[in-house]
């Protein structure tokens, strides 16, 4: 079974540019999760969805962030005007279900804002 | 806000040594989850504990968990050097329509020396 696909797996741009990560997710998996991982920290949520519903947005910084999941499946996470601060690790998660349903990590993508 | 916070933040033993890991978390609880990272890699998930439960076995890990303490310990017997990874303990607490919402700690650093 193929396990959550995520790419770029490392993007460098300048302040300001904007920028886009794609994921994934395991086949048949129907809640989705973008995490930011700051260095040496651990993942923090910014959006989950149910299919094709954000469900759970309150920690992406809406001024600058947007994220879509077109009929449920792969989603894409855009982020314009990229800011010094941005710099991370994304993760792309699924489930299926949410209750006490294990999440599966894609690799991530390494941004590095100059 | 992470609410979990792993304890040591680096750990460093010898090959066949065992490792002990450390998890306080500061509201209730549904579950708590352990996770592995590899550096460059995404999580992967590692074992899973109810509330209701105080400790659990898979192969060479056992967790435990006190509720009356708020906290969480990840033991890894006879550690081998494939084990060296950053470990992460991830709260769980039931959000609005039944969904979950994993909050996760800072991570221990684990390495181990042949």
């Amino acid at each position: 079974e193929a396990g959550v696909v995520q790419s770029p797996r490392y993007k460098i741009i300048e302040k300001k540019q904007p920028v886009a990560f794609w994921c994934n997710p395991i086949s048949g998996h129907n809640t989705l999760y973008w995490y930011r991982q700051n260095l040496g920290q651990g993942p923090e949520l910014l959006i989950r969805y149910e299919n094709e519903e954000a469900v759970d947005d309150s920690q992406l910084p809406k001024d600058r962030f947007s994220a879509e999941r077109l009929k449920g499946v792969d989603s894409t996470l855009k982020i314009q005007p990229a800011e010094l601060g941005d710099s991370a690790v994304y993760l792309c998660a699924s489930s299926l279900g949410t209750l006490e349903k294990t999440q599966y990590f894609g690799p991530g993508t390494r941004l590095l804002v100059l | 806000s992470q609410q979990g916070e792993e304890d040591p933040q680096a750990l460093s033993i010898q090959e066949g040594e065992n490792a002990t890991m450390n998890c306080s978390y500061k509201t209730s609880i549904n579950n708590l989850q352990w996770y592995r990272q590899n550096s460059g890699r995404g999580l992967v998930h590692l074992i899973l504990i109810r509330s209701n439960e105080r400790e659990k076995h898979s192969g060479r890990l056992r967790v435990t968990l006190d509720t009356s303490k708020k906290s969480s310990s990840l033991l890894i017997t006879a550690s081998r050097a494939a084990d060296t990874a950053s470990y992460f303990c991830a709260t769980v607490k039931l959000i609005i329509q039944g969904a979950q919402k994993l909050v996760f700690g800072q991570g221990t650093r684990l390495t181990i020396n042949p």
